[in-house]
């Protein structure tokens, strides 16, 4: 089955600096690969979320892009703030059924 | 409001006692999904239905059973709880037959002891 591994573990950046959070997936046949932020306390909540057929996709200050060759994507948040701070979370899917989730990146925003 | 309710949120209970968690949906979703959540290990899914009567195993489905006989509702039953299924548990939905765009419960903690 998939394998979603996520780097790194904890990730700490002043505010303002970027922010980039690695994964990688097995199955060549995953075609869906969500992005979850979770805060302390509170449920997941999907953030940004890329298609096989596309390479990168932004919104505001986050941008996902997916190599699908080296079976790998990223999350890269720009100028962050102290409200990024939270676990962040890859996933991956072949869109029908089941879906894998990364172990998470702490993130941590210094003010 | 739409939204994705769990209950109870918190859960304390004994080895062996059979406990249900409900999900419920109002969005008329056809994907639901049961994830849980344990340190250093992410959210690893249980299991998770495509649509009314359609349900299939995720990635750790040992111990667990699911039914689905209303679109709205997708409940997680443990027959005999044991020690090791102590975690926080994620009920989630999605409008359309796979999980894009997942919307999740508030979550429920459960201890067995």
């Amino acid at each position: 089955g998939e394998n979603v591994e996520q780097h790194p573990s904890t990730l700490s950046v002043q505010e303002g600096d970027s922010a980039v959070i690695k994964c990688t997936y097995s199955d060549s046949a995953s075609n869906y690969f969500p992005w979850y932020k979770q805060e302390l306390g509170k449920r997941p909540q999907l953030i940004i979320d890329i298609r096989s057929n596309v390479g990168e996709k932004k919104d505001q200050r986050i941008a996902v892009t997916l190599n699908k060759t080296a079976k790998h994507f990223s999350l890269h948040i720009t100028e962050t703030q102290p409200e990024d701070s939270a676990v962040y979370f890859c996933a991956a899917s072949k869109g029908n059924n089941d879906m894998r989730f990364g172990a998470g990146t702490r993130l941590t925003v210094k003010p | 409001e739409a939204q994705v309710t769990q209950n109870p949120r918190y859960l304390i209970t004994v080895t062996g006692k059979k406990l249900t968690v409900t999900c419920s949906q109002n969005m008329n979703h056809e994907y639901m999904s049961w994830y849980r959540q344990d340190p250093g290990l992410g959210l690893r899914q249980i299991y998770y239905s495509m649509n009314v009567e359609v349900t299939d195993k995720g990635d750790v489905p040992e111990g667990y059973k699911v039914s689905r006989k209303e679109k709205r509702n997708f409940p997680l039953i443990l027959e005999s709880p044991s020690p090791n299924q102590t975690s926080l548990y994620f009920c989630a939905s999605c409008p359309t037959g796979g999980p894009y765009e997942q919307y999740f419960g508030p979550g429920t903690r459960l201890t067995v002891t």
